[in-house]
């Protein structure tokens, strides 16, 4: 089954400790971004990746960092969180990238950072 | 830059009642594609339909219904006969390319409460 899969589904963490959200999809796709949801704001573009070892930054990317070592694979690193960061992350795969495309969301990750 | 405006930030109607989602795009790209999705109580983001800037036809699919006009840049949605279960925050969006390109950017959301 196409998939994208996040994990953890809920963290509850205190401020300034690092965590990692995980993020895989099994379409092969090239195209893979973060994007977070805060009521009011809709959802907003943290960080996007063209392909293995490309990234770039979106509409919010301070506090987080990426990586993509794997095509298959694009962590959400928060390496020191804070309450503002506390919110539902999406992870989404598309193709290319290219608009026609579908984008394809993960089940999302509920953040909460005390 | 591209922008998507959802002026509805909630509504409620009753079992039955039809319910019209307003969604009001900006870009400056001239090819891009329309989005709608639900995001029901459980979190997850339901793909609903996708719509090119070269296509203006209506799309009915049962009681969902979405209306593109370019000339108002909007792309309004229709629940004809809503249910209960048609209870979720309903987002607009949009993929231009571009500078942007492979972003989605989405409205604020639309709250639909339905009551029985």
């Amino acid at each position: 089954e196409a998939q994208v899969t996040q994990n953890p589904r809920y963290l509850i963490t205190v401020t300034g400790k690092k965590l990692t959200v995980t993020c895989s999809q099994n379409m092969n796709h090239e195209y893979m971004s973060w994007y977070r949801q805060d009521p009011g704001l809709g959802l907003r573009q943290i960080y996007y990746s063209m392909n293995v070892e490309v990234t770039d930054k979106g509409d919010v990317p301070e506090g987080y960092k990426v990586s993509r070592k794997e095509k298959r694979n694009f962590p959400l690193i928060l390496e020191s969180p804070s309450p503002n960061q506390t919110s539902l992350y999406f992870c989404a795969s598309s193709l290319d990238g290219g608009s026609r495309n579908e984008q394809f969301f993960g089940p999302g990750t509920r953040l909460t950072v005390l | 830059a591209q922008k998507v405006t959802q002026a509805q930030t909630e509504i409620s109607v009753v079992e039955k009642e039809d319910v019209t989602l307003d969604c009001v795009y900006e870009t400056r790209d001239t090819t891009y594609y329309l989005f709608w999705y639900k995001q029901p109580p459980s979190g997850e983001l339901v793909f609903l339909i996708r719509r090119n800037s070269f296509d203006e036809q209506n799309e009915i699919s049962g009681r969902y219904s979405w209306n593109f006009q370019k000339s108002t840049s909007s792309f309004n949605f229709t629940i004809t006969a809503s249910q209960v279960v048609d209870s979720a925050v309903y987002f607009c969006a949009l993929n231009a390319g571009g500078t942007s390109y492979g972003k989605l950017t989405f409205g604020q959301g639309t709250i639909l409460t339905v009551h029985p």
